[in-house]
């Protein structure tokens, strides 16, 4: 079984300054992993994602995460954060299974506010 | 392409109605799947489909049905709705088997009084 643990809930930052989420995961397997943003009232979309190349991920807006095996971990950075970054933020992990490829299991979210 | 589009946006039921939630994508995408969004749990798998003809469970499948007789539709039936499914739910699709991306609709925001 895989599953995946966003460590805080709620992450309040200042326009400019770094931004970090923190995402743990546990799977039997080799996992895949995403970042997805769901701006309010909106679908979600992905920011970007690990598929065992290289282990630093750069995706859209400047965001960038991770992998570290060592540590079962998937962080989410982006150096300078703006206003448009006020969203959520889910954690996710693919699993590997054959036909179950695309059974995703999310984390429980982290929810960003950045201020002026 | 229209990508991803979920009809209703909003839905109020009572207790005991039933209903169904509509999910069409336009991008021959052979994989669709539904979640569930509630707060503090991320989404939560229902249903999903590797192809048409084809369904299978996800993690919380109980009071809910899906048919997948297109490539494009993939309907999702509360039988008899419960306060338990007031929810936010999404449909998503992919093309890839493997851990592609997914795309994902506007949702459907679900109240059951």
């Amino acid at each position: 079984a895989q599953s995946v643990t966003q460590l805080d809930s709620h992450v309040s930052v200042s326009e400019g300054t770094p931004v970090l989420l923190r995402c743990n995961y546990s799977s039997s397997y080799s996992p895949s992993l995403f970042w997805y943003v769901q701006h309010p009232n909106k679908g979600l979309q992905l920011l970007l994602k690990y598929t065992s190349a290289a282990t630093l991920v750069k995706g859209i807006n400047g965001f960038e995460a991770e992998f570290k095996k060592s540590e079962t971990s998937f962080h989410l950075t982006k150096p300078s954060a703006h206003m448009s970054d006020a969203a959520e933020y889910f954690c996710v992990v693919s699993d590997p299974g054959k036909a179950a490829g695309n059974k995703l299991t999310f984390g429980g979210g982290t929810r960003v506010l950045v201020k002026p | 392409n229209a990508g991803v589009t979920q009809t209703p946006k909003f839905q109020v039921l009572k207790t005991g109605q039933s209903m169904t939630l509509q999910c069409a994508q336009d991008m021959n995408h052979e994989y669709m799947s539904w979640y569930r969004q509630d707060p503090g749990m991320g989404l939560r798998l229902i249903h999903y489909s590797v192809g048409a003809g084809i369904t299978d469970q996800g993690e919380v499948p109980n009071g809910y049905n899906v048919s997948r007789s297109t490539t494009e539709d993939f309907p999702l039936r509360l039988l008899s709705a419960a306060p338990s499914q007031t929810s936010v739910y999404f449909c998503a699709s992919t093309r890839a088997r493997g851990p592609g991306e997914q795309y994902f609709g506007p949702g459907t925001r679900l109240t059951v009084t």
